[in-house]
């Protein structure tokens, strides 16, 4: 089935850092693929999408390309804030179900001042 | 704007117990959707709702009832409270259609005695 593997379970860096969240998927035809920002005490919140290949997502100063040859959507940032602590989740809608959004298992960011 | 609403914020319940979480929408969104939040594990689709009349089972079904009374509410009843069990509920909305972000409430604590 549809799966999607985020490599780090947490990351540490200090402000004005660079970030790169991996984030690989398996599924088959062109799902479309998400990342989501969870902030403490609330629920996720949309980041940005990607439907095709090639197709750059962004927001905030995040981006992340789509990339079927090597099925990822790294997430990156050139410089991050402390208040950009938080978990990141990247997510797949299958391309046969595309209600059953399968989401990362998340990434704690953790920027220090 | 809209808001999604979940209650009871936090939910103690005892062994065996039935409990049930309830979620209210005003974005008159079509499709909802229930997740289970486990620290370590991501977000795992329980049960969604397509449509107003449509009921729909995810990847963690086993040991869930879901309700969608109306349009704007989807309640979530856990039939047998397994003890020790701790996780946050997470309720969400979304038009109808891939690629379509949803938009999720502030969760639900349940903590099992």
């Amino acid at each position: 089935g549809d799966s999607v593997t985020q490599t780090e379970g947490q990351v540490a860096l200090s402000e004005e850092d660079f970030l790169t969240i991996h984030c690989n998927y398996s599924a088959s035809g062109y799902p479309a693929l998400f990342w989501y920002v969870q902030y403490p005490g609330e629920g996720p919140q949309f980041l940005f999408r990607a439907s095709r290949d090639k197709e750059k997502g962004s927001s905030r100063g995040f981006e992340a390309t789509y990339d079927k040859g090597t099925t990822s959507f790294h997430l990156r940032k050139a410089s991050v804030q402390e208040s950009d602590s938080a978990v990141y989740y990247c997510a797949l809608g299958g391309d046969t179900n595309a209600y059953k959004v399968i989401f990362g298992k998340g990434t704690h960011l953790h920027v220090l001042p | 704007g809209g808001i999604i609403t979940q209650t009871p914020k936090f939910l103690i319940g005892q062994e065996g117990q039935k409990l049930t979480l309830k979620c209210q929408q005003n974005f008159n969104h079509d499709t909802m959707y229930w997740y289970r939040q486990d620290s370590g594990k991501g977000l795992r689709l329980i049960y969604y709702s397509i449509t107003e009349n449509d009921l729909q089972k995810g990847d963690l079904s086993e040991g869930y009832d879901a309700s969608r009374e109306k349009k704007s509410s989807f309640s979530l009843t856990v039939t047998s409270a397994q003890k020790n069990e701790m996780a946050v509920f997470l309720c969400a909305s979304s038009i109808v259609g891939q690629g379509a972000e949803q938009f999720f409430g502030p969760g639900t604590r349940l903590t099992v005695l």
